[in-house]
């Protein structure tokens, strides 16, 4: 059964540092997606990456990239140069084709950027 | 309209009342998703539609819950005699199309109805 992992509840960060978020996921299926959201607390939630089973190079968008391991089947968050406004709650969430459609969530990081 | 559209904001009603919960979804978008989302829980998925039809509706939680969507457009949620259990926010999100099909373009979320069962 398709399923993803957050293992990390809540997680600190000084601003201006680096910071991963973790995710595991757990598939049969050769042809996936990978997405990363950021849900602050006004509730909306917020694309920030992707990444598809078969691309070869590491998805980055501006302070995010993905860091993803196939064969340890983790999709890693790297946010760079923390700011204040990334506080929010994280969701790693896993999308497959076929007959379904529906992206599978984690139970999210709660990310708390200090200054 | 620019994004995905869903009203009303906030809800909140008796139980045993019924509810109904609306979500426009980005125009051109042929899929078109319900999520529940309990107090500081992750997304749980409901029902998938593409066009008209449900291919997916494994994720509905008894058969209070129920969903339609009309012009491959609008989307109506209904729950039926309310339970407290049902209180959650109920996201929608829209796509172009199913997965391979540029489905990941464009995976929008609406900002949810707030539904609070009293």
């Amino acid at each position: 059964a398709q399923k993803i992992t957050q293992t990390q509840p809540g997680m600190f960060v000084q601003e201006k540092e680096a910071v991963t978020l973790d995710c595991t996921y757990d598939t049969s299926d050769p042809s996936y997606g990978l997405f990363w959201y950021k849900q602050p607390s006004s509730g909306e939630m917020i694309f920030l990456i992707y990444q598809g089973s078969y691309d070869q190079q590491n998805a980055t968008e501006g302070r995010y990239s993905l860091n993803f391991q196939k064969a340890r089947k983790s999709a890693n968050l790297v946010i760079s140069a923390s700011q204040l406004g990334d506080s929010a709650m994280y969701f790693c969430a896993m999308g497959y084709g076929g007959a379904t459609n529906k992206l599978i969530f984690g139970t999210g990081t709660l990310l708390a950027v200090q200054p | 309209g620019a994004g995905v559209s869903q009203s009303p904001s906030n809800k909140v009603t008796e139980k045993g009342k019924d509810v109904e919960l609306r979500c426009d979804p980005i125009s051109g978008h042929t899929a078109l998703y319900w999520y529940r989302q309990r107090l500081g829980q992750g997304l749980e998925f409901l029902i998938y539609f593409q066009g008209n039809s449900a291919p997916d509706k494994s994720g509905l939680p008894s058969d209070r819950f129920s969903a339609e969507r009309t012009g491959e457009s609008v989307s109506t949620l209904t729950i039926q005699r309310t339970q407290q259990e049902d209180s959650a926010v109920y996201l929608c999100a829209s796509s172009l199309g199913p997965f391979g099909q540029g489905g990941i373009d464009g995976y929008t979320f609406g900002s949810g109805t707030r539904l609070t069962v009293v």
